[in-house]
């Protein structure tokens, strides 16, 4: 979906560096979450974020961190890469409805490989 | 969350209707049915949902049985570009969180 970009696409990285994956969105949107796949598996929680003073760990938060910067920007740190943490990463965004259901809404993925 | 089983893998005639089946038999009066489809290793696409009475939107129908122990996720026209993984997920309202287990492989052939 258009309405949600991550940045960068593809990253390679080595063990020991930090780095950061970030995503914007123009949906106007709440809330935030982060997500990783590894291959043959779903999508896993790391992050979420219900509006921009509301940070929640997932179930996979070790060794990552967040920062929501704004209602539209959220972003995702590996404070020192390591090789698992080598995985697609998924960003998306959803809203509170009518009823109490929220759609997420996913971004195009980061590809992290980390050396 | 109720959890949810799919088959593995499926495949469909381009042009046929791809009916896809998901048992969800534990799943309780406030939840909801999702599907999502996942192309190679592009961010998951919100399809459909419901939660009790069938569902159809441009891209797909859900029907829901009486019971609401299972559901099929019906792509009327199936074309190559619908072949992907899709998932099945029950989830209540007013929570945020999605449990993506391993989904159903969908190949479309020409």
């Amino acid at each position: 979906d258009a309405d949600v970009t991550q940045t960068p696409r593809n990253r390679i990285t080595k063990t020991g560096k930090r780095i950061m994956l970030e995503c914007s969105q123009t949906k106007g949107h709440d809330r935030m979450y982060w997500y990783r796949q590894d291959p043959g598996l779903g999508l896993r929680l790391i992050y979420y974020s219900f509006d921009v003073k509301d940070i929640n760990k997932g179930e996979i938060s070790d060794g990552y961190s967040v920062s929501r910067q704004a209602q539209a920007k959220f972003s995702l740190s590996l404070e020192s890469a390591i090789p698992n943490q080598t995985a697609l990463y998924f960003c998306a965004t959803s809203d509170l409805a009518f009823g109490g259901t929220d759609t997420q809404y996913f971004g195009p993925g980061t590809r992290l490989t980390v050396l | 969350d109720a959890k949810t089983t799919q088959p593995p893998s499926m495949d469909c005639a381009e042009g046929r209707a791809a009916n896809l089946p998901c048992n969800h038999s534990t799943i309780s009066g406030n939840e909801y049915v999702y599907w999502y489809r996942q192309i190679h290793s592009q961010g998951p696409q919100y399809i459909i949902h419901g939660l009790k009475n069938n569902e159809t939107n441009e891209m797909a129908s859900l029907i829901i049985t009486e019971d609401r122990k299972s559901s099929t996720l019906i792509l009327p026209h199936a074309t190559l570009r619908d072949t992907a993984v899709y998932y099945c997920i029950v989830r209540g309202s007013g929570t945020y969180k999605y449990i993506f287990g391993t989904g159903t492989r969908l190949k479309v052939l020409a």
